[in-house]
């Protein structure tokens, strides 16, 4: 069955560095997405991309995220400057349309800013 | 805004045991509702999907239903099994919209 890959499944980074979370969603899925779970709490949704652009985002995706298609199968999520409270679980995750027709996610990457 | 609740927010039971688990939403104007699976430290795992048209679905032991007017879901999970115990979170995605909005989840233990 086809898989959403998430590389480095668990990344430990000092305050104030930049990171890169890298995803390979789908290959014939169209719409990719980021969220994440902070321990002990609920999946936040954080932005969607479609079509080399972002369609929507939280309040959570301020000027310190972006997002990148550098080619035709991986999709990243930079946070330039990380702080302490960045360190959470970040789920990629793809849908072949829109998210009425379900979402396959990744195994997540875990995130430990010190 | 979409505020998703789940309850119970943890639940032991024995093996063999049939148990619901409740998830009930805010706003009514849904799309879909999807149940997910999640064990600890790993990914999510869609396990059924309900349109906002349809009423309820169906795998293997697992049987979903869906109320969209008075805003809640359940899941059934037919004679559990030990290797159900995971934590299970439900979500529903808004018309028009790409997001998701997850409930904090249910934490289940099947004891054998």
């Amino acid at each position: 069955e086809p898989e959403v890959t998430q590389t480095p499944s668990h990344q430990v980074t000092q305050m104030g560095q930049e990171v890169i979370l890298r995803c390979v969603p789908i290959s014939n899925h169209l719409y990719f997405y980021w969220y994440r779970q902070i321990l002990g709490q609920k999946v936040e949704f954080l932005v969607s991309f479609y079509n080399n652009e972002i369609s929507e985002k939280s309040e959570i995706f301020d000027d310190q995220f972006s997002v990148e298609r550098p080619d035709g199968s991986n999709f990243t999520l930079k946070i330039r400057s990380t702080k302490l409270e960045d360190s959470a679980m970040y789920f990629c995750a793809s849908s072949e349309k829109l998210a009425n027709y379900g979402y396959t996610f990744g195994s997540g990457t875990r995130l430990t800013v010190v | 805004k979409q505020e998703v609740t789940q309850i119970p927010a943890a639940l032991s039971v024995p093996e063999g045991e049939n148990l619901v688990l409740n998830c009930s939403f805010t706003d009514s104007a849904i799309y879909n509702l999807q149940w997910f699976r999640q064990d600890p430290g790993k990914g999510l795992t869609s396990l059924l999907l309900i349109q906002s048209s349809q009423r309820e679905q169906t795998s293997g032991r697992l049987n979903a239903s869906l109320d969209k007017s008075s805003g809640r879901s359940t899941l059934y999970i037919a004679a559990s099994q030990p290797g159900d115990s995971a934590t299970y979170l439900c979500a529903v995605s808004g018309a028009g919209s790409y997001q998701l909005t997850f409930g904090k989840g249910t934490k289940l233990s099947v004891i054998p």
